[in-house]
């Protein structure tokens, strides 16, 4: 069972550079996610997806666009990287809509910006 | 102030050892998790409750929601139980997560 997929695990970008970090889901889940998660701090809320065709900012949306591709794509582009930017990204999904149902989290992406 | 606070921040215990985990929180909560990641990273949930107790295997939470404080017991612990373990609230819609306790169980 894949579960979460993110790629790519590892990513290093020099200052204004733009990519896409991608996710995808195999369980016919609604709801899907993205996390940054800083030394010290929780993991923190970036966009979500309640369901296909919907997305909605979260605690730290700046610097970030999302695109639910499609019930099992969600993904996170950086338009124009800043080392602020610079964490570990998290995927997650889950049945319903976010906190009334476990989440199942990918094995993150290590992005770092210079 | 982080409206959820997680203690200890670091724990070492030996192996058999009884460990507790505390997560406070300052908001009304329809749900609290427990997660645990590795040291690889990869981040799985534990428990998902709104009242009492849950168990599975080794693992214990408990919640007590007039207190806004849950707690994660791992009885008989192990070097596999090293990891870092997230209390997150579900505020009605929104996830929010402490900071995570660091737990090294030694052999």
């Amino acid at each position: 069972n894949a579960g979460v997929t993110q790629t790519p695990k590892f990513q290093v970008l020099k200052t204004g550079q733009s990519m896409t970090l991608q996710c995808a889901q195999d369980m016919n889940h609604n709801s899907m996610y993205w996390y940054r998660q800083d030394p010290g701090m929780g993991l923190r809320l970036i966009y979500y997806s309640a369901s296909e065709g919907t997305t909605d900012k979260g605690e730290v949306p700046n610097g970030y666009n999302v695109s639910r591709l499609n019930k099992r794509e969600f993904s996170l582009r950086l338009e124009s990287a800043a080392p602020s930017q610079t964490s570990v990204y998290f995927c997650a999904s889950s049945e319903g809509r976010q906190g009334h149902q476990p989440q199942h989290f990918g094995d993150g992406t290590r992005l770092s910006i210079l | 102030k982080n409206e959820v606070e997680q203690s200890p921040q670091n724990l070492t215990a030996q192996e058999g050892e009884f460990i507790t985990i505390n997560c406070s929180y300052s908001v009304g909560i329809s749900a609290l998790h427990w997660l645990q990641q590795h040291p690889g990273g990869g981040i799985v949930s534990l428990f998902m409750l709104s009242s009492g107790k849950k168990k599975h295997g080794r693992l214990i939470a408990t919640i007590n929601i007039q207190e806004k404080h849950s707690s994660l017991h791992i009885t008989a612990s192990h070097p596999r139980d090293s990891a870092v373990y997230i209390c997150a609230v579900d505020s009605w819609g929104k996830l929010q997560f402490g900071a995570g306790t660091q737990v090294v169980v030694t052999p």
